[in-house]
């Protein structure tokens, strides 16, 4: 399985929405539910922040959602907040067990 | 609280091997599926390996097939990964990370450096 496709980066201003976007194939995102999205500060561990393509762990605000359309799945991120700046990545399950990440987009709080 | 604490990277040379270890507590580790995951320095995130819950099923990405090995030991609540014939494109930050619903993974351990260079 070839990487997920991400934009390399994405900027808004505070209290802005923006958007990122997780281009795969009918093999991984597109045909099946389990798309996650991780965020990660530098030199820290990735967080999980939206799983089963819409679904937010206990204590992930609702300012983050998630979203898929056919191959391409996508984050939003509402109201943007200083804390927000970070490294994000989807991921998916591409089948016989394999988990398959996209190459990262760092959101910028402009 | 679950915590995940991985321990045993380091310098090695091309060729070399290492042994990484995850300590594991907080949760039923003997239930869930665990993880390898590893981030090149200034890279994204690779998935490494998956084991089962009793060690009975492993999964690998190629790159690492015939070369890595996953197990666990349920009785003392850990995870490792055996790295043998180690390249200089293995060099990453290694975490492990608990499988969770839809192919999630739910937390993940601070991460440990393997650096492979002569």
């Amino acid at each position: 399985h070839s990487a997920l496709t991400q934009p390399p980066s994405a900027s808004g201003s505070p209290g802005q929405s923006v958007t990122i976007s997780c281009t795969g194939t009918s093999s991984d995102v597109g045909g099946y539910n389990s798309v996650s999205w991780y965020q990660q500060h530098p030199g820290k561990a990735p967080k999980l922040m939206i799983y089963e393509v819409t679904k937010r762990p206990s204590g992930v605000p609702d300012r983050f959602s998630g979203s898929k359309s056919g191959n391409t799945a996508s984050l939003t991120v509402s109201g943007l907040q200083a804390e927000d700046e970070a490294d994000y990545y989807c991921s998916s399950y591409g089948g016989s067990n394999n988990l398959v990440f996209g190459g990262g987009t760092k959101l910028t709080v402009l | 609280e679950v915590q995940l604490v991985e321990s045993g990277g380091g310098l090695v040379q091309p060729g070399g091997s290492l042994r990484l270890s995850c300590a594991a507590s907080g949760f039923t580790f003997s239930t869930y599926w665990m993880s390898w995951v590893r981030q090149a320095p200034g890279k994204g995130l690779e998935w490494v390996a998956n084991i089962k819950q009793d060690g009975s099923e492993k999964f690998y990405v190629d790159s690492v097939k015939g070369r890595f090995t996953i197990s666990r030991d349920n009785a003392k609540n850990s995870l490792y990964l055996q790295m043998n014939s180690l390249r200089a494109e293995d060099t990453a930050v290694y975490y492990c990370a608990r499988a969770s619903i839809a192919a999630s993974r739910d937390y993940w351990g601070q991460g440990t450096l393997v650096t492979v260079s002569s």
